[in-house]
């Protein structure tokens, strides 16, 4: 399978602990993102990677939560003191640059956190 | 099928016949446009795209149609079949929003046997 790949598919934790999910990208593309999905609605999009770089957040993005693609491949979304507000899934993205501007973007299955 | 105005949640369709689906999104400076489709607990799946400097385009059973000037977009779906049943968005690029994408809340297709 050489789509975009989430790991857990599914978690569920107790308020106040941390989680981390982790999203491996389609290969060789080198834009990531991260959306979060309520039910009922379309994603909202929370920050994107150009390789390794970090470049956009959205303000749905608190402080405690936390993206990183160290190697330009991967990509780790970690939430800190997690509150019942946080349970959504959790969807990652990838898409090649070939020229610039907006292409397709190809999302994972998605990560399903609930919250108790 | 057609679902109509601003946005309809829902669209029920018989199968065999053609399924529209419309959108209307907020940006005349939106300059990329992307519909997907999402089966239950799976993530969205591409399906088609249009860039603003096209009125129509065509895929396998599907077609876009982007009109600009009032800021609507339709996907067209020939010979609904049931495995078309998903939730179906609409999206989005703002050129000042770097490559995000906005979606809409989407619209349920249910397809009738």
């Amino acid at each position: 399978d050489t789509g975009v790949s989430q790991d857990p598919r599914h978690k569920i934790t107790k308020r106040g602990q941390n989680v981390t999910f982790r999203c491996d990208p389609i290969s060789e593309h080198n834009r990531l993102y991260w959306y979060r999905q309520t039910l009922g609605q379309g994603p909202e999009f929370l920050t994107y990677f150009q390789n390794e770089a970090q470049l956009e957040k959205s303000r749905l993005l608190s402080d405690r939560f936390s993206a990183e693609r160290p190697k330009g491949s991967f990509s780790t979304l970690e939430i800190q003191r997690t509150e019942q507000g946080d349970s959504a899934m959790y969807l990652c993205a990838s898409s090649l640059d070939l020229a610039g501007g907006p292409d397709i973007q190809y999302f994972g299955a998605g990560t399903r956190l609930s919250v108790l | 099928g057609e679902s109509v105005g601003l946005h309809l949640p829902t669209l029920s369709v018989q199968e065999g016949d053609n399924s529209i689906i419309n959108c209307a999104y907020s940006n005349s400076a939106s300059d990329y446009f992307i519909w997907y489709k999402q089966e239950s607990g799976k993530g969205p799946q591409f399906i088609i795209d249009i860039r603003s400097n096209m009125d129509k385009r065509q895929g396998q059973r599907v077609t876009v149609l982007l009109n600009k000037t009032v800021k609507h977009l339709s996907l067209q779906i020939a010979a609904t079949q049931p495995g078309d049943s998903a939730v179906y968005f609409c999206a989005e690029n703002i050129p000042s929003n770097d490559y995000k994408l906005s979606f809409g809340a989407g619209t349920t297709v249910t397809v009738r046997a």
